[in-house]
């Protein structure tokens, strides 16, 4: 069964610091990523996903994804992170066929003025 | 793009009544939808995988004649959470399958938190 893992449950960094969020997946079959944010008392929404094709995935709010098969990850980065960034984030798998979604434990991100 | 509406957002109920959410596809057809529920802090649990026109598979641990789920159709499943108590307080959320013409995508609702006092 598909497993998905999030190293860090909280990251704090300071404002305008670069932060790298990991995590790993454990299926080696065909699987879609994704990296949800949700902010306090709101519902989740979609930063990213990595279907196919290029492996460096672009996402909103200046968020980036790299998925590397070999090492089973999908780390989520962004140069310089805001206030607002202050969130928590979800990375999460889906494999094909009629399967729920997989999702990590969660990473607190919490951005230091 | 596709949308998902959760409704009602925000819920408040007393101990004992039933609270029904409602998830919808609003513009695709989504033969498979689930359910999440989410602790405080915590990542998101599935509770039950509902396919249009049969019965809904529930995770292991979820009380089936708690969390009534009915998905009658194409674009409608809901959550009954009945005789609610307040450890059923929680965030729930729907997600809802988008297979149609070659795509194969996942949307969400934007959750309902649910608060039984």
């Amino acid at each position: 069964a598909q497993s998905v893992t999030q190293l860090d449950s909280q990251v704090p960094v300071f404002e305008e610091a670069p932060v790298e969020l990991r995590c790993n997946y454990s299926s080696s079959v065909s699987v879609y990523l994704f990296w949800y944010v949700q902010y306090p008392n709101q519902g989740l929404q979609l930063l990213l996903k990595y279907l196919s094709g290029s492996t460096l995935v672009k996402g909103i709010n200046g968020f980036e994804a790299e998925f590397n098969k070999s090492q089973t990850s999908f780390h989520l980065r962004k140069p310089s992170v805001h206030i607002s960034d202050t969130a928590e984030y979800f990375c999460a798998a889906l494999s094909s066929g009629n399967t729920p979604l997989v999702f990590g434990k969660g990473t607190r991100l919490s951005v230091i003025a | 793009g596709a949308v998902v509406s959760q409704h009602p957002s925000r819920v408040i109920c007393k101990s004992g009544t039933s609270v029904k959410i409602e998830c919808r596809s609003l513009d695709f057809q989504a033969t498979t939808m689930f359910w999440y529920r989410q602790f405080p802090k915590q990542s998101l649990m599935l509770m039950a995988t509902s396919n249009e026109g049969s019965k809904a598979t529930y995770e292991q641990g979820v009380e089936k004649d708690k969390f009534l789920i009915n998905h009658a159709s194409l674009t409608l499943s809901t959550l009954t959470v009945t005789s609610a108590h307040p450890e059923d307080s929680s965030f729930y959320i729907c997600s809802a399958r988008d297979g149609t013409g070659g795509r194969d995508s996942l949307h969400f609702g934007n959750g309902t938190r649910l608060t039984v006092t």
